[in-house]
């Protein structure tokens, strides 16, 4: 089964950056395996769910949204089974719950991270 | 950027069907799924691939489509099933949710 943690809160000062990790175990890895993708997902306080990009673990293909202009970097760490996303320039409404989850590419993400929180403020 | 929209709430009494739309300009041509979010949980999978549902959930949960709109109906609604609901589609390689939608069984 597929469990996916979550590194704990963080509490920034605007213009650094964060970077949560999210370790995946009972996932499957195979070189012969590519169409897997491990998502972030943020929810700021009260509102939706807003998709942040992916990365393929086996080929480090990466996919991210135009909303956050170049500011989020999504790494894998293979011997660690880890993925990463690191968010650059904070300002306050970049605070929220981050959300990790892995789908196939193409489906919904059947597995979620038990979220963190990043708290932005001066 | 690709915008699916859904109502922000639906308000139904225990036992009534609760349908939420999900309508997008291109949705007819990507797989919709719903997601669940109870207060302080992350989401779960009710529905996929449009009508599709995956093991665990209950039979009153279903999807459909028609032209660039989906939904979601729950059939005989019960107090738990009170939560967010939020569909996605997949634009090419790119995901998009919709805004949720705050179902309220009163």
């Amino acid at each position: 089964q597929v469990q996916l943690v979550q590194s704990g809160a963080e509490v920034k000062k605007p213009g650094a950056s964060v970077k949560v990790s999210c370790e995946a175990s009972g996932h499957t890895f195979s070189n012969y395996i590519t169409n897997y993708a491990f998502h972030w997902v943020r929810q700021a306080p009260g509102q939706g769910l807003e998709w942040l990009g992916w990365i393929n673990p086996v080929n480090a293909v990466t996919k991210y949204s135009e909303n956050l202009q170049g500011r989020v970097t999504i790494t894998w760490d293979s011997s660690a089974k880890t993925a990463y996303m690191e968010l650059s320039s904070l300002r306050s409404d970049d605070t929220a719950l981050y959300y990790c989850a892995r789908s196939r590419l193409g489906e919904p993400a059947g597995h979620w991270g038990q979220g963190t929180l990043v708290t932005v403020s001066s | 950027s690709y915008e699916v929209t859904q109502p922000p709430s639906l308000s139904v009494s225990p036992g009534q069907t609760a349908s939420i739309t999900c309508s997008g300009h291109n949705l007819g041509d990507e797989f919709v799924c719903w997601y669940q979010q109870k207060p302080g949980q992350s989401p779960v999978v009710v529905i996929y691939e449009d009508t599709k549902r995956p093991s665990g959930i209950p039979e009153r949960f279903s999807g459909s489509t028609s032209g660039n709109t989906a939904t979601l109906t729950i059939s005989g609604t019960q107090a738990m099933d009170e939560a967010d609901y939020y569909c996605q589609a997949w634009d090419g390689s790119s995901v998009v949710f919709g805004g949720g939608t705050k179902l309220t069984v009163l």
